[in-house]
This record gives C-alpha cells, sequence and structure tokens, in this order.
C-alpha cells in the first residue's frame, strides 16, 4: 500500500525566500509524481508533474524527482504571499490506466509574510 | 469551459439519512474519480470511472458508499445511513487520459457534507 509522507508540515517564510517543500512515497513501481496547490475553501490545483529523474523548471517553480531515493521536492524561488496556500504531493501507478488514482500526501501549508 | 461542477456545494444531514452527491466532469474528460478530504486523513481516494465503467473502488466503504455514472456527463455519489465520522469535503476530479502521461486530474469545487 502507497505511503506518502510530506514534509514539513507547515511553514512561513518571508516575501521573496526561497522554499523548499519535500515528498517521500513508499511503491517503488510509482511512475507520476505530481504537485497540487490548494487555495484554502478552493479546489487543488496541479502545479508541476514529473514522470522521469531529474528537474523540470516552471518560471519560479523546481520540482526534482529521485526515484532511486524514493523522494520528491518541489523549490519555489522568490515566494510571494499569493503562494501562500496547502501544497499536496500525489503519486500515481499509472496513467489513464486501471490504477490512475493519485494518492496524496497530507500537505505542508505554506504562509508568505510580506 | 466552467470546469468540473459539484453540487450541492454545502450540505447537513441527521445521522442515519441519506446522501446524494452530484458531480459534472469537464466536457469531454472520459475519466472521472471521488476523494474526500478531511484535517485528520487527508485527501483519499474513493473511486475512479473511465468511460462510464466503474474501474476502482478500492477506496470505498463498502456497506453505506456507492457510485455511480450513468452517462458521460455527470457522477453521483451516495451514502447511506450517514454516519458524523463520514463529515468531510468530497471532491470530484475529472481528466482526458493521455496514455503518454500527461494525465492531469481537475477538481472540482467540492461538496461540504456535515452530519451532525
Amino acid at each position: 500500500q502507497q505511503n506518502v509522507q510530506q514534509s514539513p508540515e507547515s511553514l512561513i517564510v518571508p516575501e521573496g525566500a526561497r522554499t523548499s517543500l519535500n515528498c517521500t512515497f513508499s511503491d517503488s513501481a510509482s511512475q507520476y509524481f505530481w504537485w497540487y496547490r490548494q487555495h484554502s475553501g478552493k479546489a487543488p490545483k496541479a502545479l508541476m508533474s514529473i514522470f522521469s529523474n531529474g528537474e523540470k523548471e516552471e518560471g519560479r517553480f523546481t520540482i526534482h524527482l529521485n526515484k532511486a531515493s524514493l523522494h520528491f521536492s518541489l523549490h519555489i524561488r522568490d515566494s510571494q504571499p499569493s503562494d501562500s496556500a496547502l501544497y499536496l504531493c500525489a503519486v500515481s501507478m499509472d496513467s489513464g490506466g486501471s490504477n490512475a488514482k493519485l494518492t496524496f500526501g497530507k500537505g505542508t501549508k505554506l504562509s508568505v509574510k510580506s | 469551459n466552467a470546469g468540473v461542477i459539484q453540487t450541492p456545494r454545502h450540505k447537513v444531514t441527521g445521522k442515519g439519512q441519506e446522501a446524494t452527491l452530484w458531480c459534472e466532469p469537464i466536457s469531454g474528460h472520459s475519466a472521472v474519480f471521488w476523494y474526500r478530504q478531511t484535517i485528520v486523513q487527508g485527501l483519499e481516494f474513493l473511486t475512479y470511472f473511465r468511460n462510464q465503467a466503474p474501474i476502482d473502488d478500492s477506496g470505498m466503504p463498502k456497506e453505506r458508499f456507492s457510485a455511480q455514472m450513468p452517462n458521460q456527463s455527470h457522477s453521483t455519489l451516495k451514502i447511506q445511513s450517514t454516519q458524523p465520522q463520514d463529515s468531510a469535503v468530497y471532491l470530484c476530479a475529472s481528466s482526458f487520459p493521455d496514455w503518454g502521461g500527461q494525465d492531469t486530474q481537475y477538481f472540482g469545487p467540492g461538496t461540504r457534507l456535515l452530519v451532525l
């Protein structure tokens, strides 16, 4: 049974800081790795995804995956107050197939103070 | 594109009553997922349909929960004999499966269920 853990549980950073969020998973057969962002009272929204080892950068956000270490991370450069939200990592074994469900971590609550 | 639509947004039921939650996926999306979110357990998978067929219901409490997808434009989640521990935000998501791996799940705003 897949177990997904996130750290830290919560984080307060000043505006402009670089923020790092971590996620570990237990099943080495995991194939797809996602970060979702959920603002208070809103729907989770896909932020970034990665499917192979390495790094992927989109604007201020970078995702890094190390399958051998069962670990992936999200880095936010120049954090903004609008980045304040619950960040959820998620893992799936499949895409579009019979095992496409997402298994989520419990989230990291990020607060960016101006 | 209106996104995934969920109704009602809020529902209050008494213990033992039935609750039916509705989801309208994004037009053209063939996969529909149900999840529930609580402070304690986080966001948990319940069930998944593809092309209206049930694919995976491994997260569904078997005795009181059921889900259907009678047509491509809506899915329902029914909870019979609701209990206080069923109180949660129930989230529906849809996706257009891309076998290349770009299978982003788009979530609706959720139905907040409170069982008194």
